[in-house]
This record gives structure tokens, C-alpha cells and sequence, in this order.
């Protein structure tokens, strides 16, 4: 089965400094790969997604990179904010499959004022 | 429209007893996924149903868990004979599976603590 490691487990970055985070994945079947994010007591959100048809997706300050060959997926976000710290979650899945998400570990990010 | 619901918001429960989680996905909907998530840990996959196919059972973790769904809807997770390290904020996500949409939308979760 698909397996995600996802690194760092924490980040702190000043506030509007960039920050990245990266994830692996192991089955290259898998082809849907989001990112959630998840503030203290509240429910994943997705923020953004990419599929493998593309290399580079972009929304406002946040940007996901996806490398199908190294199989290699990261999340970068510019200019963060102080409400921008939460956890975030990356996942792999086989679009159109239903099949469930794999998700990472998580990283705690911290945007210090 | 809705967004998923579950209930209760918080269940404290004595070792040894039973539990039912309850999630009401988005209306339409035909995937609905369980997960567990541990204090500070990740997601962690339990169960999955998919319209009117056997769900995928994969990620229960022991036979105390079962999960059903009735109508294509509503679902409960059952939990027996409940232990200390069943304690954990159980989620649950529907999904509109069509060709490009696979986005999964999460309830807000159920705090389940065993004493």
C-alpha cells in the first residue's frame, strides 16, 4: 500500500518568511495529492491540490510543487501570517479510485509576530 | 447546503463499554471515510464505503471496530469493549467520487475518551 513521510514534524518561521514543507510517497500509481490544513480543535481543511499531470500549482501565497520521478510532493507558503500556523497535512490517493487517502505525519507550523 | 456532521461532539466512556459514532455525510455523497486521529499524531485510516460496494475494512484496527452504513447515507462506528488507547478524536469525510472531484470534506469530529 501507499505509504506518505512528510518532514518537519515542526516549523517556525518568522512571520512573512516563506515555509516549505515536503512529502514523500511510495506508490507511483498514485496520482492526487492534497494538502490539508488543520487549526487547534477544528477539522482538515483542503487547501490546495495538484495531480500529476502538472508539475507546479499556485494560489495566491500558497504553491504546491509535485516531482512524479522522484516521487516528491511540497507544499510552500510566502509571506506567511500569524494565521497561518496550524497544522498541515499532506496526502496521496489514486484519483477516481475512491480509494482512501494516505496521509502524512503532519507538520506543526508555527508564524512567529 | 451542509457541511458533514457527527455526534456526539465529545463521548467519555468507562473501559469496557460500547460506544456508537454517528456521522451524517453531505447530502449526495457516496464515498464515506473514517479516520482516527491521536493526540498531536496524524490521520490515521479505518474504514471506507463506496456506494453499494463491501467498504474497505482495511485500516480497522482490531475486531472491536465495525462501521456500517445504511442507505447509502447515514454511518455508525462502533467501538466495543472500549480501552484506554481507543482514546482519540475519531473523523469522518464524504466524498463526491466523479471523474476530477475526489476532494474529501471532514466532520468535525467526535473526542472519544476512555477512563
Amino acid at each position: 500500500g501507499e505509504n506518505v513521510e512528510q518532514h518537519p514534524s515542526t516549523l517556525s518561521v518568522q512571520e512573512g518568511d516563506s515555509a516549505v514543507i515536503k512529502c514523500t510517497y511510495s506508490d507511483s500509481a498514485s496520482n492526487y495529492f492534497p494538502w490539508y490544513k488543520q487549526e487547534l480543535g477544528k477539522r482538515p481543511q483542503l487547501i490546495i491540490d495538484i495531480r500529476s499531470n502538472v508539475g507546479e500549482k499556485k494560489d495566491q501565497r500558497i504553491a504546491v510543487t509535485l516531482n512524479k520521478t522522484a516521487k516528491h510532493f511540497s507544499l510552500h507558503i510566502t509571506e506567511t501570517q500569524p494565521e497561518d500556523s496550524a497544522v498541515y497535512f499532506c496526502a496521496a490517493s489514486l484519483e477516481g479510485s475512491a480509494r482512501q487517502l494516505t496521509f502524512g505525519s503532519g507538520t506543526q507550523l508555527t508564524v512567529l509576530p | 447546503g451542509a457541511g458533514v456532521s457527527q455526534s456526539p461532539s465529545n463521548k467519555v466512556t468507562e473501559k469496557g463499554k460500547d460506544v456508537e459514532l454517528r456521522c451524517d455525510p453531505i447530502s449526495g455523497h457516496t464515498a464515506l471515510y473514517w479516520y482516527r486521529q491521536s493526540l498531536g499524531q496524524g490521520l490515521e485510516f479505518l474504514i471506507y464505503f463506496q456506494g453499494n460496494s463491501a467498504p474497505d475494512k482495511s485500516g480497522l484496527p482490531s475486531d472491536r471496530f465495525s462501521a456500517e452504513r445504511t442507505g447509502g447515507s447515514v454511518s455508525t462506528l462502533t467501538i466495543q469493549r472500549t480501552q484506554q488507547e481507543d482514546s482519540a478524536v475519531y473523523l469522518c469525510a464524504s466524498s463526491l467520487v466523479a471523474r476530477g472531484v475526489h476532494e474529501q470534506y471532514f466532520g468535525p469530529g467526535t473526542r472519544l475518551t476512555v477512563t
